[in-house]
């Protein structure tokens, strides 16, 4: 039951710049709690790609940045690459019933 | 370098209870101020996070699994558990175990095990 609500599907070709949005509202992202990003690729477990709304861990390429504004966040790549291709999940904490920690809906990004 | 690793039955019967152990490697679980976290992912879709437990026993868990769900830690084997009672086909997913880390003022499941799959199935 995602409170966070993601595209399910942007692509975009090699070299590109795409964007994924995350959405969620008063008890979560609105609340001022900190957005993170985890990237999935296929059929491992998930990987921390932005911390804090906009921090990159070590080792993750800077074509990767985030952004947070109000009720909102955003996970944007650019120089879109072939390895690039999997799934992206936003999250965040929650001060409601809906439980601590929230992920987003997920969305699946295709190098065309 | 921190390693989680899943293990426990793949497959459970409906009503029965799913147990699952994460074990820490590469440092101890006690050291720092860090969480433990359970995650799960039903196939093709979305990560639930199912809660949380620190060194000292301290849990929480999300209110729409609460009523079924136990966590615990056994800190002299570098581990904790994951208990999920009653469980339903509902139950089917890859459960993850993951570490969740505090950095300023925000906390972060920065590491994470494979996962394992749990079938619920008679």
């Amino acid at each position: 039951q995602s409170v966070l609500t993601q595209p399910p599907s942007v692509s975009g070709a090699p070299g590109q710049r795409v964007t994924i949005s995350c959405t969620g509202s008063s008890s979560n992202i609105g609340a001022g709690y900190d957005v993170h990003w985890y990237q999935q690729l296929p059929g491992t477990a998930p990987k921390l790609l932005i911390y804090g709304n906009s921090n990159r861990p070590s080792g993750v390429p800077d074509r990767f940045s985030g952004s947070k504004s109000g009720t909102s966040a955003s996970l944007a790549i650019t120089g879109l690459q072939a390895e690039d291709e999997a799934d992206y999940y936003c999250q965040s904490y929650d001060s409601s019933l809906s439980g601590l920690y929230v992920f987003g809906t997920g969305t699946k990004v295709t190098v065309l | 370098q921190v390693q989680l690793q899943e293990s426990g039955p793949g497959l459970v019967k409906p009503s029965q209870t799913l147990s699952l152990t994460c074990t820490v490697s590469g440092g101890s679980i006690s050291s720092g101020s860090y969480y433990w976290s359970w995650i799960r992912q039903p196939a093709g879709k979305g990560l639930e996070w199912i809660g949380r437990i620190y060194t000292s026993g301290s849990t929480n868990y999300n209110p729409s699994l609460k009523s079924r769900v136990t966590i615990s830690v056994d800190t002299s084997k570098n581990q904790f558990s994951l208990k999920l009672s009653s469980v339903t086909a509902a139950d089917t997913a890859v459960y993850y175990c993951a570490r969740l880390g505090i950095v300023g003022a925000t906390s972060i499941f920065d590491y994470w095990g494979q996962g394992t799959l749990v079938t619920v199935s008679s």
